[in-house]
């Protein structure tokens, strides 16, 4: 079966630091990737979004990155964090030819 | 394009009584539509979908959803409120344009239900 993580659950950083938020997927192969955020009060928004190794496609600008090193591993990042980065960050995948999104338990992070 | 509509930010109902959650959406292809749940700092939990086949959709904890055309409106129902239903719900809608379309969601800005005894 397939399944998929996402680390660290929860994370507290300061302004101006760097985030690393990794995301993995098993149990399926050349999955199309995603990360949403969810801010304070808001609803969810597509980040970034992935086809392939290496292949990464953003849908806002922002303070953020996304990279996809392997095939089931999708990080997002930041060289530097700013206080409005805080949120909750979701993972997701689709793909097998299956109609349906996956996603992962998600990270909190809360820059301070 | 596409976008989602949720009326109310806030709704209010008292155990047992009928719950309805409004979601409208725009979408310039055939769209897919989804109802999630989140319960206070979890994750997303996929209430109901729906992908094109029937139009009235049933899903998890005696939610459903009719899906209207005319109206481009997805709109949650429960009959007899639980106060276990208390949280926020989000109406969602992409596509099966093909490739990642279909995990492209766009999000309403959710609705939280309060539930009172």
């Amino acid at each position: 079966s397939q399944t998929i993580h996402q680390w660290p659950a929860t994370l507290v950083q300061p302004v101006g630091s760097p985030l690393s938020l990794e995301c993995t997927v098993e149990g399926t192969s050349n999955p199309n990737l995603y990360w949403y955020r969810q801010a304070a009060g808001r609803g969810l928004q597509l980040l970034f979004y992935s086809v392939g190794i290496g292949q990464i496609s953003s849908e806002v600008p922002q303070n953020l990155s996304a990279s996809r090193p392997q095939d089931r591993q999708f990080i997002l990042s930041s060289k530097k964090l700013l206080l409005s980065d805080s949120g909750f960050y979701l993972c997701a995948w689709t793909g097998g030819g299956r109609n349906t999104i996956y996603f992962g338990e998600g990270s909190w992070l809360t820059v301070v | 394009a596409q976008s989602v509509t949720q009326l109310g930010s806030h709704v209010s109902v008292s155990e047992g009584a009928l719950v309805l959650l409004r979601c409208n959406y725009s979408s310039s292809v055939p769209p897919y539509l989804f109802w999630y749940v989140q319960y206070p700092n979890q994750g997303l939990q996929l209430l109901l979908k729906y992908t094109s086949a029937a139009t009235l959709v049933k899903g998890i904890n005696g939610f459903e959803a009719e899906f209207k055309k005319s109206e481009t409106s997805f709109h949650l129902t429960k009959p007899s409120a639980h106060m276990s239903d208390a949280a926020e719900y989000f109406c969602a809608v992409s596509s099966n344009a093909g490739g990642t379309s279909y995990g492209k969601l766009t999000f309403g800005q959710g609705t939280i239900l309060t539930v009172h005894p």
